[in-house]
């Protein structure tokens, strides 16, 4: 099956500058990468997700980028604020299967 | 739409009592999913539902755990007899369609077992 990767399992940066998180997938077929951000207490929520034939997608302030030969795809968090401090994961699944893999996360905390 | 709907939102209950969950998910969405988080082993999915269907449960973790689904809006999760290990926070997702579909998590279940 899938095997998501995702490093750091922690980040801390200062207020206005970016963040980069990194997962890597095992299995070639994946197509879909979506990234949930969990904010303490709360539940898992999409923020952006791209698919296989698309290299990089933005979405304001976030942006994700697809290495399909190299198996790995990024989320960039530009200009960061203290609301963006949560747990990051990042997902993959190859459509033929229903299973959302997600990675073990990263905890983000957005110094002021 | 009101999204995932979940409860109860907490339950304490003692080792080898039985527990209930319940999940009503986004009208129209075909797929239902069970995960489970806990800080040791991350999300987990449990089970998935397809129109009502449950197409794998391997993630299920043992017999004491079962699924429902008895319509399209809702499902229930029991465990029974209950243990302290299963002590973690139960989410209901649903998508429109299976795997590329946008899943919408729930509020979630905090369980403790004591």
């Amino acid at each position: 099956g899938e095997n998501v990767e995702q490093h750091p399992s922690t980040l801390s940066v200062q207020e206005g500058d970016s963040a980069v998180i990194k997962c890597t997938y095992s299995d070639s077929a994946s197509n879909y990468f979506p990234w949930y951000k969990q904010e303490l207490g709360k539940r898992p929520q999409l923020i952006i997700d791209i698919r296989s034939n698309v290299g990089e997608k933005k979405d304001q302030r976030i942006a994700v980028t697809l290495n399909k030969t190299a198996k790995h795809f990024s989320l960039h968090i530009t200009e960061t604020q203290p609301e963006d401090s949560a747990v990051y994961f990042c997902a993959a699944t190859n459509g033929g299967d229903y299973k959302l893999s997600f990675g073990a996360g990263t905890t983000v905390t957005v110094r002021a | 739409d009101a999204g995932v709907i979940q409860s109860p939102r907490h339950e304490v209950t003692e080792m080898g009592q039985e527990v209930t969950l319940r999940c009503k998910p986004i009208s129209g969405h075909n797929s239902l999913f069970w995960y489970r988080q806990t800080m040791m082993r991350g999300l987990e999915l449990l089970i998935y539902f397809n129109n009502n269907v449950p197409i794998d449960d391997s993630g299920m973790p043992e017999d004491r755990f079962s699924a429902k689904m008895p319509n399209a809006s809702f499902s229930t999760l029991k465990i029974q007899p209950s243990e302290p290990r299963d002590s973690a926070v139960y989410f209901c997702a649903s998508s429109l369609r299976p795997s590329t579909d946008t899943q919408y998590f729930g509020p979630g279940t905090r369980l403790t077992v004591l």
